[in-house]
Order: C-alpha cells, then sequence, then structure tokens
C-alpha cells in the first residue's frame, strides 16, 4: 500500500509569514511529486512539481525534496489571504500511479 | 485552450435515473481520467483513458460505465446509482500517454444520488 501522508491541518498564518507545508510517503521507488492547490468548492490545480532532490522554486512558492528522507514540502513566502486553500501533495511511483495524500488546509489571516 | 470542461456543474439524479457526465479538453492531451472526491477528501481515481483505450479501471463497480469516443472527449455513464455515490466528479487530461501526475482538472461535476 503505497501512502502519502501530509501534516495535519489546519494551518493558520499571518499575512506576509512562510506556510510551511510537509509530506512524507512509504515508497521508495517514488518518482515524481506534486503539489496542488484545491480552492473551497473548486478543482484541484498543479502549482509544482519536483522530480530531483533540491529545492526548486516559482514565484513565492519553494518545493523541496529530499529522496533519502522520502520527504517532500512546500513553502509559500509572503503569504496571502488568496493562498488559503487545501494543498495536496501527490506522488507517483513506478507503476506511474499517482498517490495523493489527505491534504493540508492553510488559512492566511488577514 | 488550456481549459477541461466538464458539464454539467450539478446534477440530482434518483437511484433509478439514467445520466451522463461529459469532458472535453482540446489541448492535444493523450490520456483522460475520471476521479471521484468525497468532501475533505482527496481525489480518488476511477478510470485512465490512455490514447482513446482503457488502461486502468480501479475495481469502479459497473453502474459507472466511461466511454472515451475520442481524443477530446470523455464521458461516465451513470446508472441505478446509490446515495453514497454523490461526490464531486472530476475530470482530468494529462499530455502524456501514460499516467503522470501532471493532471489538468476540470471543474468538476457535482452529483447529488437521492
Amino acid at each position: 500500500q503505497k501512502e502519502v501522508e501530509q501534516n495535519s491541518g489546519p494551518l493558520s498564518v499571518p499575512e506576509g509569514a512562510i506556510a510551511s507545508l510537509n509530506c512524507t510517503y512509504s515508497d521508495r521507488g517514488s518518482q515524481s511529486f506534486f503539489w496542488y492547490r484545491q480552492y473551497s468548492g473548486k478543482s484541484p490545480e498543479l502549482i509544482m512539481f519536483i522530480y530531483s532532490n533540491g529545492d526548486k522554486e516559482d514565484g513565492r512558492f519553494t518545493a523541496q525534496l529530499n529522496k533519502a528522507s522520502q520527504y517532500v514540502s512546500l513553502l509559500i513566502r509572503d503569504s496571502q489571504p488568496s493562498d488559503s486553500a487545501t494543498y495536496l501533495c501527490a506522488v507517483t511511483s513506478n507503476d506511474y500511479k499517482l498517490s495523493f495524500g489527505a491534504g493540508t488546509t492553510v488559512t492566511v489571516r488577514a | 485552450d488550456t481549459e477541461v470542461t466538464q458539464t454539467p456543474k450539478h446534477l440530482v439524479m434518483g437511484m433509478t435515473n439514467k445520466k451522463s457526465l461529459k469532458c472535453e479538453q482540446h489541448m492535444g492531451h493523450r490520456a483522460m481520467y475520471w476521479y471521484k472526491q468525497k468532501a475533505k477528501k482527496p481525489p480518488e481515481l476511477m478510470f485512465v483513458y490512455s490514447y482513446e483505450k482503457l488502461s486502468i479501471n480501479e475495481s469502479v463497480p459497473s453502474r459507472f460505465s466511461p466511454e472515451c469516443p475520442n481524443s477530446s472527449l470523455l464521458n461516465l455513464h451513470l446508472h441505478a446509482l446509490q446515495p453514497e455515490d454523490s461526490a464531486l466528479y472530476l475530470c482530468a487530461s494529462s499530455q502524456q500517454g501514460t499516467y503522470t501526475g501532471e493532471l489538468f482538472f476540470g471543474e468538476g461535476s457535482r452529483l447529488t444520488v437521492l
């Protein structure tokens, strides 16, 4: 059973702060790692993907991957109220199947 | 065109009804997916079509029947559903013909079964 675990929320951060989201996965053969954002009542939207160890930055978002520790994280810098959403970590393994974590709900307080 | 379009957005049906959900993409993507999402849960994969052929069926009950008429269209036919099938049904597509994590989701069809 491939498992993807995310830190339980909800996570509340003040506007302008850094929101840190964590995700661990059980399958050491996992290949690719994704972060989706889902606003309440809307569909998921891919915001970041990372395939290699290290950091990947895109605007205010940074994804970090450590395959040895089976850990992937998402940092949201200068958090804005518009970042309030549920963030889903997703992982593909050797069979290419995508496994989603349960999600972490982030609330950015103005 | 970078959208996946789903219709209808909302559907209410009785347990004896037959209805269909429709999905369309014009991005030239080679794989299309149906996911089911219950409230406060992650999406659950139902079906994957790759190059218009059914490549993954996640042991979905036969009351759900997928169809891929062409590379741009995906349907989900519904028959004799149960109230527990009420959920948000999401269509997604991906550029690659195999299963990847880079998915483009439609807005979803919210289904209520009475």
